[in-house]
């Protein structure tokens, strides 16, 4: 079952803060973030895996619940580039990853 | 060059003829994925693979066919093509839980 994310889209001004949420209904091995750019495959940030490990991006952290199987994805001080889609993958299997709908991004100077 | 590439990345086809989508990636990650993007949306998984020869059922498998009887190549075939089918299709290998993307095969069926 697919995660759902939110909000859908947010504007913010370059410097601002930004969260993202992710929340699925299913127990969670991982949950996995991705940016993706208009025209551009997604792009790999960020893994936050069950026991509190995480592995990814240095300028973007995030934080996993699993006892609420919910992530959340903080963007401080944006910056131009972080504008994009940004997209929840979660890890109910084992083996592979369901997308939520994302969030778009857009940084304005 | 290293890394994971589709052909082809644009192809107009017609309802009802076969159409065969390649992925080819030089890593030798034993995990290899299908995903499907509709605009506006998010991505939908079609068929994954965990080793050559060993393939599984996605999300939204109906009317696709996959083989992967070499590590490196995980060729997508639609076997009658449909205009629900036009889409965005993304090939990605994996390593440590890491998804590899490829730049993406734009079909649009007429």
């Amino acid at each position: 079952q697919q995660p759902v994310q939110s909000p859908q889209a947010v504007i913010l001004r370059e410097g601002e803060d930004a969260v993202i949420n992710c929340s699925s209904s299913k127990a969670l091995y991982s949950v996995h973030w991705y940016r993706q750019k208009h025209g551009e495959a997604p792009v790999f940030l960020m893994i936050l895996l069950k026991g509190g490990e995480q592995k990814g991006h240095e300028k973007i952290s995030a934080s996993f619940n699993e006892k609420k199987q919910q992530s959340s994805l903080y963007l401080t001080a944006s910056q131009l580039s972080y504008s994009g889609t940004y997209f929840c993958g979660t890890d109910a299997s084992g083996s592979r990853l369901t997308f939520g709908e994302g969030t778009q991004l857009t940084v304005n100077p | 060059d290293a890394g994971i590439t589709q052909s082809p990345r644009y192809k107009i086809t017609e309802t009802g003829r076969q159409v065969t989508l390649m992925c080819h990636q030089t890593w030798s990650h034993s995990y290899m994925f299908w995903y499907r993007q509709d605009l506006g949306h998010g991505l939908r998984l079609i068929y994954y693979s965990a080793a050559a020869d060993i393939t599984d059922k996605g999300e939204v498998p109906d009317g696709y066919v996959v083989s992967r009887s070499k590590t490196e190549n995980f060729p997508l075939t639609l076997e009658s093509a449909t205009r629900s089918q036009t889409s965005v299709y993304f090939c990605a290998s994996s390593i440590a839980g890491e998804l590899f993307f490829g730049e993406g095969s734009r079909l649009t069926v007429l």
